[in-house]
């Protein structure tokens, strides 16, 4: 079956600039998950949606950074006035139980 | 604070050999417990998954979980150069509810 997708697989963009991201996740899977993963670093948690319940935002490092997920299924990430430290790849990654399946990422570039 | 560690290394070990890969976690209600794998410029992949005390096998990986010590490892026999990735460990407390991540050990396998 389709895994996770993602798109763009990449983005530049200037300083400034409002960029979205979006995922969709593999059908039946009730969370989402967006994570942002700077060059050799960890994993960074964002965003994580769980049916219809309110998200979990505590990841999200200003307010700059905003999520959405509509009808259950598909999210965009939107960051606004992007600035360079906001350059990383962007990961999506959905589950039904605790087991998260991983998109290809999106990979973001702000000059 | 929920924490996962795990050494960032490299690990290096040669083509042939046991590549042995550990975390510990400090939650001790955590239930699940899972490794990825994450080839340079790629998503993180699901390897295994453990769930109760002991040894679960599929292939040429071993996960060892040992709830008393808080530690889970990863073996990895007969160790190949397509094994060559940065190894994640993740844990949760239970079902549907976010994954707390290691920031990775990066084994190298040398021909």
């Amino acid at each position: 079956g389709a895994g996770v997708s993602q798109s763009p697989s990449n983005k530049v963009t200037e300083k400034g600039k409002d960029v979205e991201l979006r995922c969709d996740p593999i059908s039946g899977h009730t969370a989402l998950y967006w994570y942002r993963q700077s060059l050799g670093q960890g994993l960074e948690f964002l965003i994580y949606f769980q049916g219809n319940s309110a998200p979990d935002k505590s990841g999200l490092p200003s307010d700059r950074f905003s999520a959405e997920r509509t009808g259950g299924s598909v999210s965009t990430l939107t960051i606004q006035r992007t600035q360079q430290e906001d350059s990383a790849v962007y990961l999506c990654a959905s589950s039904w139980g605790s087991e998260q399946f991983f998109g290809p990422g999106t990979r973001l570039t702000v000059l | 604070q929920k924490e996962v560690e795990q050494n960032s290394g490299p690990l290096s070990v040669p083509e042939g050999a046991i590549a042995s890969l550990n975390c510990t976690y400090s939650d001790r209600v955590s239930q699940s417990f899972f490794w990825y794998r994450q080839y340079s410029g790629k998503s993180p992949e699901l390897i295994m998954s453990i769930y109760s005390n002991g040894d679960k096998e599929d292939g040429r990986f071993t996960a060892q979980l040992n709830k008393a010590s808080q530690y889970v490892s990863l073996l990895i026999r007969d160790s190949q150069p397509s094994d060559s990735a940065t190894y994640l460990c993740a844990v949760t407390p239970h079902s549907n509810y976010q994954l707390i991540w290691g920031a990775g050990t990066k084994l190298i396998i040398k021909p």
